[in-house]
């Protein structure tokens, strides 16, 4: 079974550019959840979707956005990238992702570079 | 509010020693999950074990074990005898029970660098 897939593995920008980074969850799996890694901040959670809806969000302001499609596959798009926004882009899929006591599934991440 | 503590931010040890990662959470909830992850190079995160607030029964796994202790709100990991392998970054984290969808609130992370 494929693990979750995380595309592109790198990527490298410019201040004012904007970005789409892409997700394909474990086959099977209807959550999705984003999350960016930080050496300052740690792990800080961006945004949750099931069933193309998102039901929970980070705070994180209105530039960090993200979608689900029918076939649970997500993207999450960064508009104005800021230096700041540098960080590794996890991704993780769960199956219904309720109950709180599913484990997550991980992607390698987007290693996002703002220059 | 949700809170995971990991005040160790680096440790180094020699391989075969033990070592203990600590953990501390808050959480007001009654009902909740507590996990262990573990990061390598790689950077994917790899998920290593999975406690619910009313089982604080220790759990041994080969060489990890894990003492989870409501009275203090801890949920510390210990590796023994460790080996080079286990150097990576290690992530313990909180979720709610209920339908709260699939948030996880992480720790910092504590880097394990096994000396050989």
């Amino acid at each position: 079974k494929a693990g979750v897939t995380q595309t592109p593995r790198y990527l490298i920008k410019t201040r004012g550019q904007q970005v789409t980074l892409s997700c394909s969850p474990i086959s099977g799996h209807r959550s999705v959840s984003w999350y960016q890694q930080t050496p300052g901040q740690g792990l800080q959670f961006l945004f949750e979707y099931f069933s193309e809806t998102q039901r929970n969000k980070g705070n994180f302001p209105g530039r960090f956005s993200g979608r689900q499609f029918s076939n649970s596959r997500s993207e999450m798009n960064v508009s104005t990238l800021e230096l700041g926004d540098s960080a590794l882009y996890l991704c993780a899929s769960s199956l219904v992702g309720t109950g709180g006591n599913e484990k997550l599934f991980f992607g390698s991440g987007t290693q996002l570079s703002v220059l | 509010a949700q809170k995971v503590t990991q005040a160790q931010t680096e440790i180094s040890v020699v391989e075969k020693e033990d070592v203990t990662l600590d953990c501390v959470y808050e959480t007001r909830d009654t009902t909740y999950y507590l996990f262990w992850y573990k990061q390598p190079p790689s950077g994917e995160l790899v998920f290593l074990i999975r406690r619910n607030s009313f089982d604080e029964q220790n759990e041994i796994s080969g060489r990890y074990s894990w003492n989870f202790q409501k009275s203090t709100s801890s949920f510390n990991f210990t590796i023994t005898a460790s080996q080079v392998v286990d150097s990576a970054v290690y992530f313990c984290a909180l979720t709610r029970g209920g339908n709260t969808g699939n948030q996880f609130y992480f720790g910092t992370g504590t880097s394990l660098t096994v000396i050989p």
